[in-house]
């Protein structure tokens, strides 16, 4: 069983739609990040957090500590928020910060 | 300012080479992460440098991979007689983490390496 698991796997949306992708993790952690990954390989962090919400515009990022659980929001959906977006966790008193990844959720927003 | 940097960003080479990865992290970060990231599916950790001193190797998959940061900014990962299952993207990740606390990482674009 990974470590880290997203839902869903592929998701296809239509411009405007509220997204959420879900991610769950098996192991303590000391912080847990969104990351979005576009064509071509780059990585872009979104959210880094322990507790809580964040929002940066249009996104909004919740972890739920005890039940181990963090979603990712993504309101009004744009196609230009097509990418493949990754959760990561830092292991609690893992190898110094190194994080452990989702397989990813690719996302497709159709205008 | 720059971001983190790594070239070449791809590679093609025959099975059985030695390829060398380069990553140029933003200056005056402390840590520095090599990560795999097979086709489809999420970056895998290979290796993690605080400064110049390699502190966790426990990702790098054979003895073929080595990375060295030995001035403690530029780092290399060499891979040694490629083998077809050494294709993927290399990620280089940098960040200011120093200790316990959680830092943001900062990636490059990566590598994409492929062994024919």
């Amino acid at each position: 069983k990974n470590e880290v698991e997203q839902s869903p796997q592929n998701l296809t949306a239509q411009e405007g739609e509220f997204i959420t992708i879900n991610c769950s993790y098996s192991v303590g952690i000391s912080a847990l990040h969104w990351l979005q990954q576009h064509p071509g390989g780059g990585i872009v962090s979104l959210f880094m957090l322990s507790s809580g919400k964040k929002k940066h515009g249009r996104l909004i990022a919740t972890i739920n500590i005890q039940e181990k659980h963090s979603s990712l929001h993504i309101t009004a959906s744009h196609p230009r928020d097509s990418a493949v977006y990754i959760c990561a966790v830092q292991n609690y008193g893992g190898s110094q910060g190194n994080l452990i990844f989702g397989k990813g959720t690719k996302l497709s927003v159709k205008p | 300012g720059a971001g983190v940097s790594q070239s070449p960003r791809y590679k093609v080479a025959k099975r059985g080479q030695d390829v060398a990865l380069r990553c140029d992290p933003i200056s005056g970060h402390v840590s520095l992460f090599w990560y795999q990231q097979a086709l489809g599916q999420g970056p895998e950790f290979l290796t993690y440098f605080q400064n110049e001193a390699q502190l966790d190797k426990s990702g790098l998959p054979s003895d073929r991979f080595f990375a060295e940061r030995p001035e403690g900014s530029v780092s290399t990962l060499k891979i040694q007689r490629t083998q077809q299952e050494d294709s993927a993207v290399y990620l280089c990740a940098s960040s200011l983490r120093v200790g316990g606390a959680s830092y943001e990482q900062y990636f490059g674009p990566g590598t994409r390496l492929t062994v024919t």
